[in-house]
């Protein structure tokens, strides 16, 4: 069966880091891309960053760029984010998914992981 | 950015109805438009992918068309599990992906 799980979430003081982990299994990992999505308390949900099969190719929401980093260890299965000079306004759900098709960057999500609160607050 | 409208905001239905939710795309998007579906305290699942394919193990009341601007997800019997949040994403245009603000289908 195919999973994502996620870890790394927490609470941080505004201007910490954090870094989130997404661990993959049941599907070749390095075949796929892979994206986070975060959703604040009762909003909707906000790209934040998208990563190719081989971490060549990376985006990022302007809200985002230059303080969080997204990669990806295909050797382990595990995507990570890496947060840094974190907002209030960052504090959401962050899911991590996976892209529907191998080999490609077809930016639609059939396997999601659980789910990590960050909280950023003093 | 692609700027997505979905509307309307809530719609209140009955199970055995049928539901008609809508997206609007800022600028075409081809057929690049996705649905997922959340319930409360869950991660997204994608139930749509290009317009109007179903995604595995989606049931085939789920049903979507459109396209350039104008997608529509129709619910063609509502079931009790189907009570939830839809989002519609596009993926034509990227950096930024953007979602729509979602359309919550509740009990009436």
């Amino acid at each position: 069966e195919v999973w994502l799980v996620q870890s790394g979430g927490g609470l941080v003081q505004p201007g910490g880091s954090l870094r989130l982990s997404c661990e993959a299994s049941g599907f070749v990992f390095s075949n796929y891309a892979m994206t986070w999505v975060r959703q604040a308390p009762g909003k909707g949900l906000e790209w934040v960053s998208v990563i190719s099969t081989d971490g060549a190719k990376i985006g990022y929401a302007d809200s985002v760029r230059g303080r969080f980093t997204v990669s990806r260890d295909n050797s382990n299965n595990a995507l990570y984010l890496q947060m840094s000079s974190l907002r209030v306004d960052d504090s959401a759900v962050y899911f991590c998914a996976k892209g529907i098709r191998a080999d490609s960057l077809d930016m639609a999500f059939d396997i999601w992981g659980q789910g990590t609160l960050v909280t950023v607050s003093s | 950015e692609i700027v997505l409208t979905q509307s309307p905001a809530t719609l209140s239905l009955s199970p055995g109805e049928s539901a008609t939710l809508s997206c609007r795309t800022s600028q075409s998007v081809k057929n690049y438009l996705v649905w997922y579906q959340q319930k409360p305290g869950q991660a997204p699942r994608l139930l749509i992918y290009d317009a109007s394919n179903r995604a595995t193990g989606v049931p085939a009341r789920f049903s979507g068309s459109g396209s350039g601007t104008d997608f529509t997800l129709t619910i063609s019997s509502l079931e009790p599990e189907d009570f939830a949040v839809y989002y519609c994403q596009q993926r034509l245009n990227w950096p930024p992906l953007t979602f729509g603000g979602g359309t919550k289908v509740e009990i009436k």
